[in-house]
């Protein structure tokens, strides 16, 4: 059991310029999860992917954010122009089904200036 | 969305049981009880999750009120390397999780 891995561990951009991360989930769960999670606050959940297929998006993904899931396997989260206020960690989280316990991986810290 | 109430914080001496209690008053039929916690800097780990009847697993009991409208996760004989923020949710079939604050408990020596 490999685990979630998420890549890159630590991103420090400035404001305006594009970052993307990746998730690697386990192998064969169809269900991947992102979240983000400022200092002091629980994770929020922003989007999920039953294999390919981006099921549900959170109000809090403004245009600027963009998740894919091609394939069905590994997933991408892209934020465009970023602002300081995207600044935050960024988790990915998996599951082989519904009500079955999702596995986080570490995150993707994003620091902004 | 679903939400419950935890305690913001709580100590515990290590060695003892650790008793976490959340209330989750509007939680529906179908929808399970999960908690969680995360250690500083990592991701959330599971811990245990329920429908109706009492759990039990390696590392916690989650005792459910009859009716669904609170819960309590023991950790049995807590260790410094329990202290973490507890996260008790509900969710139904999607799967999606709504974290709240949690509950930071600190296991002292």
């Amino acid at each position: 059991d490999t685990g979630v891995s998420q890549n890159p561990r630590h991103k420090i951009t400035k404001r305006g310029q594009n970052v993307t991360f990746r998730c690697d989930p386990i192998s064969e769960h169809n269900r991947l999860y992102w979240y983000r999670q400022t200092l002091g606050q629980g994770p929020e959940f922003l989007t999920y992917f039953q294999n390919e297929a981006q099921l549900e998006k959170s109000r809090l993904l403004s245009d600027r954010f963009s998740a894919e899931r091609p394939k069905g396997s590994f997933s991408t989260l892209e934020i465009q122009r970023t602002e300081q206020g995207d600044s935050a960690m960024y988790l990915c989280a998996s599951s082989s089904q519904s009500r079955e316990k999702l596995f986080f991986g570490s995150g993707t810290q994003l620091s902004v200036l | 969305d679903a939400k419950t109430t935890q305690p913001p914080s709580m100590d515990c001496a290590e060695g003892r049981a650790a008793n976490l209690p959340c209330n989750h008053s509007t939680i529906s039929g179908n929808e399970y009880v999960y908690w969680y916690r995360q250690i500083h800097s990592q991701g959330p780990q599971y811990i245990i999750h329920g429908l109706k009847n009492n759990e039990t697993n390696e590392m916690a009991s989650l005792i459910i009120t009859e009716d669904r409208k609170s819960s309590t996760l023991i950790l049995p004989h807590a260790t410094l390397r329990d202290t973490a923020v507890y996260y008790c949710i509900f969710s139904g079939n999607t799967g999606k999780l709504i974290f709240g604050q949690g509950t930071t408990l600190q296991v002292k020596p």
